[in-house]
């Protein structure tokens, strides 16, 4: 199985903020065929389903904002969040969908500072 | 508009099986693919297995000798089925459409939570 690793597991920021969170898999993500990477980051409020922000691991979805920055290629791959505001507050998850089964990391938790 | 939504007991005892269904709208369940995922209380998420659009299935080996996933196409609905249930099986269950077989899982449920307890 492919083992996704998450850094850091949580972090204290404030609004206004530049924040970036890693995660590294243990095998490459990235496509010799089309060459695309294999890599989702999904954001999780308490309470609430995982809601998909980044595919192919820089892909903003439709409607996500546009400071939320996925970038990384192979094994390592970071999400960057431009400015964060109070409504970013959230559990992110990174997962590949290179194979099965499908994993995701541990989560990063971003708390108020 | 996209939904899918899981149903199914709040609680189950040790050694029992448990039955949710996942009913989608909005999509076709022979265009795409319902993963089911579970997330225990305060920790993680963990893939279990899928439907593909065609009927084929795929199981992770952590759940393979116990989890059964089928579908009734005409219902628009999804099952799961685990038995052989202990208390670290207490989670909360979604299930979440992808378009293909390797591909993001765009839209999810709400879930639903199921405590293994006697």
């Amino acid at each position: 199985d492919i083992v996704m690793t998450q850094t850091p597991s949580s972090q204290a920021v404030s609004a206004g903020e530049k924040v970036t969170m890693s995660c590294k898999s243990s095998q490459s993500l990235l496509s010799s065929q089309n060459r695309n990477n294999y890599l989702a980051w999904y954001q999780q409020k308490p309470g609430q389903s995982p809601k998909l922000l980044i595919s192919w691991a820089s892909t903003g979805e439709s409607g996500v904002p546009d400071r939320f920055i996925g970038s990384g290629s192979g094994t390592d791959f970071t999400l960057t969040i431009s400015s964060v505001q109070s409504e970013d507050l959230a559990v992110y998850y990174c997962e590949q969908y290179y194979d099965f089964p499908r994993t995701f990391g541990g989560g990063t938790k971003l708390e108020l500072k | 508009q996209v939904q899918l939504k899981e149903t199914g007991p709040d609680l189950v005892q040790p050694t029992q099986t448990l039955s949710i269904t996942c009913t989608v709208s909005g999509f076709s369940l022979t265009t795409y693919n319902v993963h089911w995922v579970r997330q225990p209380p305060g920790k993680g998420l963990e893939w279990m297995g899928a439907m593909g659009n065609g009927g084929g299935t795929d199981y992770h080996s952590a759940f393979k000798s116990r989890l059964s996933i089928s579908r009734d196409t005409s219902k628009s609905q999804v099952f799961l089925k685990m038995n052989s249930l202990q208390t670290d099986d207490t989670a909360k269950y979604f299930c979440a459409r992808a378009y293909g077989t390797y591909d993001v899982m765009d839209a999810w449920g709400q879930g639903a939570s199921v405590t293994v307890s006697s």
